[in-house]
């Protein structure tokens, strides 16, 4: 059975602090992603990395970085959190026409 | 960029009714995909369908390439079935995954 597997479900973060959340996938995908999903506005895209140690900006990374050291994880992380990073963070990977998704992280920044 | 477009935004339904949902597209697309969310956050991708129909089971789906449009539909609907129904299409020379997503329809079903 194919697992992205995010490892925090629930964070809750104070403002300045460095916040990472690990991704990983057992599928052997090359191509995986960082999405951010806020109510009314759907999922956008974060970061995503086609290869080892490359990444690519998607649609909003300002506030963010990568890291992809090895095939099967994929690494969010925000470098000084805010209030408005508060929101769920979804991981997924993908192969030919199918992408899964992890479960989900929700980050709270107080 | 293409814009992508779901329409109603929010839908409620009793059990064993039928429901469409639609998406538009504002340029041609390589692939097009509907995801359906539970109400806990798993997506859970359900057609990959740039273009024609298909159909799983209580679930279909059409895609009208040529007029930007494709339609989910639902039939005999079950509470099982509530969540949030997204559209998304693969950017313009992205690759698979690297998708634009619509705000979603939510739809609850009641019994």
């Amino acid at each position: 059975d194919v697992k992205v597997t995010q490892s925090s479900r629930y964070l809750v973060k104070r403002t300045g602090e460095k916040v990472f959340l690990e991704c990983v996938q057992d599928m052997d995908h090359e191509n995986m992603f960082w999405y951010r999903q806020d109510p009314g506005l759907g999922l956008r895209l974060i970061y995503f990395s086609y290869d080892v140690k490359m990444k690519e900006k998607g649609d909003i990374p300002e506030g963010y970085s990568v890291s992809r050291e090895k095939k099967e994880r994929f690494s969010l992380i925000l470098e000084s959190a805010s209030t408005n990073q508060t929101s769920m963070y979804l991981c997924a990977s993908s192969l030919g026409n199918t992408i899964y998704f992890g479960e989900g992280s929700w980050l709270t920044v107080v | 960029g293409i814009q992508v477009e779901q329409s109603p935004p929010d839908l409620i339904l009793q059990e064993g009714a039928n429901s469409t949902l639609r998406c538009n597209f504002s340029d041609s697309v390589n692939n097009l995909q509907w995801f359906h969310q539970n109400p806990w956050g798993q997506l859970i991708n359900l057609f990959y369908i740039p273009s024609g129909t298909k159909q799983n089971g209580r679930l279909s789906a059409t895609t009208v390439a040529t007029e930007r449009y494709s339609l989910l539909y639902i039939s005999s609907s079950q509470t099982t079935d509530s969540g949030v129904y997204f559209c998304a299409v693969e950017r313009n020379g992205g690759s698979q995954g690297n998708l634009i997503f619509g705000k979603g329809t939510k739809l609850s079903v009641k019994p």
